[in-house]
């Protein structure tokens, strides 16, 4: 069965410096997604690709963060400059039309 | 703010019995509606999906929506203590973007 894919599985990074968390959506998808997770709290919607840009992004997506498609199957997501508040679990998901798919995620703690 | 509200929990219901957990929306735009399930640890995991008034069944689930209440539940028939996990209703708001509830914790007690 197709699954999205993430790496790393884990990342330690110091503050201030920048992260590429990586994502291979399912192949035949069109719509790709990136979520936060915050420990002990609700899934949050990061951002929203489609058609090799943008949607929709949430009032978390800053200037911070920014997403690429940089090849026909990788999904990236870049924090420039780490704060201590970016430490969460990173989600990717796909989907073609209504049903996400998750991936595992990337726990980010930032020191 | 569009808002997606669900009862923390945690919901402890005894092996066997039926679990009922509920999710409404503020939306009342909103066309589609997503359960999942999410274990400690783990990435949210779809249990199905419901676009119409009424109920959907799929195996031990049914999910069941309102939409002039703004109201959407699941009901797990035959609860196994593997079903204890966080359960997570999500609804699509416009094309691309899904708004998720903080979840409920279901324990099954065996």
């Amino acid at each position: 069965e197709p699954e999205v894919t993430q790496t790393p599985s884990h990342q330690v990074t110091q503050m201030g410096q920048e992260v590429i968390l990586r994502c291979v959506p399912i192949s035949n998808h069109l719509y790709f997604y990136w979520y936060r997770q915050i420990l002990g709290q609700k899934v949050e919607f990061l951002v929203s690709f489609y058609n090799n840009e943008i949607s929709e992004k949430s009032e978390i997506f800053d200037d911070q963060f920014s997403v690429e498609r940089p090849d026909g199957s990788n999904f990236t997501l870049k924090i420039r400059s780490t704060k201590l508040e970016d430490s969460a679990m990173y989600f990717c998901a796909s989907s073609n039309q209504e049903t996400q798919y998750f991936g595992p995620g990337t726990r980010l703690l930032v020191l | 703010q569009k808002e997606v509200e669900q009862n923390s929990g945690p919901l402890s219901v005894p092996e066997g019995a039926i679990a009922s957990l509920n999710c409404t929306y503020s939306d009342r735009g909103s066309q589609s509606f997503f359960w999942y399930r999410q274990y400690s640890g783990k990435s949210p995991e779809l249990i199905m999906f419901i676009y119409s008034n009424g109920d959907k069944e799929d195996g031990r689930f049914t999910a069941q929506l309102n939409k002039a209440s703004q109201y959407v539940s699941l009901l797990i028939r035959d609860s196994q203590p593997s079903d204890s996990a966080t359960y997570l209703c999500a609804v699509k708001s416009g094309t691309y973007k899904y708004i998720f509830g903080t979840g409920t914790r279901l324990k099954v007690l065996a």
